[in-house]
């Protein structure tokens, strides 16, 4: 049974970065597409991208392209999301989620979250 | 890419059935039958509940049942329970891209 793990919470400035990890354990990592979705304080889901570590390239969100960087290591069975020019609207739990599938181009459905990490941005 | 439109709360008495509607377009919904559906507990990361369309994963009741016709996916749940009450997230492949509902907060009368 994969478990998802995420870094803990951050507090950063605006104008900032913040790079938010996920450690896949108990499962296979490379084949499986890991998404980023962020949930704005009382607010819905929101999917940012993803990427399947096996190809190695990343999918991006509008709405979040130039901001966001997602990547994985396949030697710690990690993947990584970087948010820049960081905003106090961007204040919000950032969750990473598995595939259920290996390799779909859909990537869908996310059968399996990380824990949540809170990212604070405030002057 | 916008939002699939969820109505913001359904309600349901203890043993009821609620339906929750999801409406995107051809390119989202309609085209695709890649439809999932997420319950959230407050504080808690979102579960798998319904995949394409009207699949269950292991382990979630059969009481939650999906569907789709059109442009609109619909998660249905038989026999409301009280842990049933919490966010419902609808979401699906949209073309390289992925959309979610903004949500439907079910209350369990």
């Amino acid at each position: 049974q994969v478990q998802l793990v995420q870094s803990g919470a951050e507090v950063k400035k605006p104008g900032s970065s913040v790079k938010v990890s996920c450690k896949a354990s108990g499962g296979t990592f490379s084949s499986y597409a890991i998404t980023w979705v962020r949930q704005a304080p009382g607010q819905g889901l929101e999917w940012m991208g993803g990427i399947i570590p096996i190809f190695g390239v990343a999918n991006y969100a509008q709405k979040f392209q130039g901001r966001v960087t997602i990547t994985a290591d396949k030697s710690t069975s990690t993947a990584y999301m970087e948010l820049t020019s960081l905003r106090t609207d961007d204040t919000a739990v950032f969750y990473c989620a598995r595939g259920l599938y290996e390799a779909t181009v859909t990537t869908l459905p996310f059968d399996c979250w990380g824990q949540g990490t809170l990212v604070t941005v405030s002057s | 890419q916008s939002a699939l439109t969820q109505p913001p709360s359904a309600s349901g008495s203890l043993g009821q059935s609620v339906t929750i509607s999801c409406t995107g377009t051809s390119s989202d919904v309609g085209g695709y039958h890649y439809v999932s559906w997420y319950q959230q507990h407050p504080g808690k990361a979102p579960k798998l509940m319904i995949y394409e369309v009207n699949k269950r994963p292991s382990g979630v009741p059969d009481r939650f049942s999906g569907s789709k016709s059109g442009d609109t996916a619909s998660l249905t749940v038989s026999g409301l329970q009280a842990e049933d009450e919490a966010d419902y997230y609808c979401n699906s492949y949209a073309g390289s891209n992925v959309v979610f509902g903004g949500g439907t907060k079910l209350t369990v009368l």
